[in-house]
C-alpha cells in the first residue's frame, strides 16, 4: 500500500533562518506530489505541485520553492524565513495521469513556528 | 477560477445532534467535490467524495449529494459523536488543483 511521510513534524526556527521540509512517498511511482500550507484560522492554499522530476509549478509567488531531486521525494525550501511563514504544511500525492479526477492523499504535516 | 465557500464555524453540538455544513462552490465544467476531516493536530483524510450530479458520497454516517442546480455539497449527519470533533474542509478538483474551502471546526460535547 502506499504511504506519505513528512518530516519534521514540529519546527520553531527564527526570522532570517533557513528551512527544509521533507516529503517522501512510498508504494507508488511517478507521483504527482503538491505542498499545501494551512495558515492559523485560514483554508488550505495550493503552494506547488509536481508532475515529475525536476518539474515544479509554484501558485503564488513567496520567498519559498520546492524541489523534486528524486521520483518519491518532495522538498520545501525557504533561504530565509518570514513570521508569515509560519503554518501549517502538508504534502499530499495522487497518482500520475489521473490528474483533475481523484482525491489527494495527504502527508501528517509539519507545523513552522517562525518567532 | 474555481472555488468553494463553506459555512465557517466553529460550530457546537451536542452528542447525538443533527449535523449539516454548507458548502456551495463556482467552476467551470463538471468538477470532482470531496469533503476531507482533519482531527486535531493530524493531516487531511478523505470522508467522502463525488464525481458526478446527483452522486451521493457517504461514510461514518456521512452524507453529501453532488447538486449541480444549487451547485452545492452540503454534508450532513444524523447523530454526532463526540469523535466526530474535527475540522471539515469542503474541496472542488476541476483540473490538477484541489481547491478548499475556509473550513468548518465542530466541537461535539458529551
Amino acid at each position: 500500500s502506499q504511504t506519505i511521510h513528512q518530516w519534521p513534524a514540529t519546527l520553531v526556527q527564527p526570522v532570517g533562518s533557513p528551512l527544509s521540509l521533507e516529503c517522501t512517498v512510498e508504494g507508488t511511482s511517478n507521483p504527482n506530489l503538491y505542498w499545501y500550507r494551512q495558515a492559523a484560522g485560514r483554508g488550505l492554499q495550493l503552494l506547488f505541485y509536481s508532475v515529475g522530476i525536476g518539474q515544479i509549478s509554484s501558485e503564488v509567488p513567496q520567498n519559498l520553492s520546492a524541489s523534486r531531486p528524486q521520483d518519491r521525494q518532495f522538498i520545501l525550501s525557504s533561504k530565509k524565513l518570514l513570521l508569515s511563514d509560519s503554518g501549517f504544511y502538508l504534502c499530499a500525492w495522487d497518482v500520475s495521469g489521473r490528474i483533475g479526477t481523484g482525491e489527494l492523499f495527504f502527508g501528517e504535516g509539519s507545523r513552522l513556528t517562525v518567532l | 477560477g474555481d472555488s468553494v465557500t463553506q459555512m465557517e464555524g466553529p460550530v457546537t453540538l451536542s452528542e447525538e445532534a443533527f449535523l449539516t455544513i454548507n458548502c456551495t462552490y463556482t467552476a467551470t465544467g463538471y468538477p470532482s467535490l470531496f469533503w476531507y476531516v482533519q482531527y486535531p493536530g493530524e493531516g487531511l483524510q478523505l470522508l467522502l467524495k463525488a464525481t458526478k450530479a446527483d452522486d451521493k458520497g457517504s461514510n461514518k454516517g456521512f452524507e453529501a449529494t453532488y447538486r449541480k442546480e444549487t451547485t452545492s455539497f452540503h454534508l450532513e449527519k444524523g447523530s454526532v459523536q463526540v469523535s466526530d470533533s474535527a475540522v471539515y474542509f469542503c474541496a472542488l478538483r476541476g483540473d490538477y488543483k484541489l481547491s478548499f474551502g475556509a473550513g468548518t471546526t465542530v466541537t461535539v460535547r458529551a
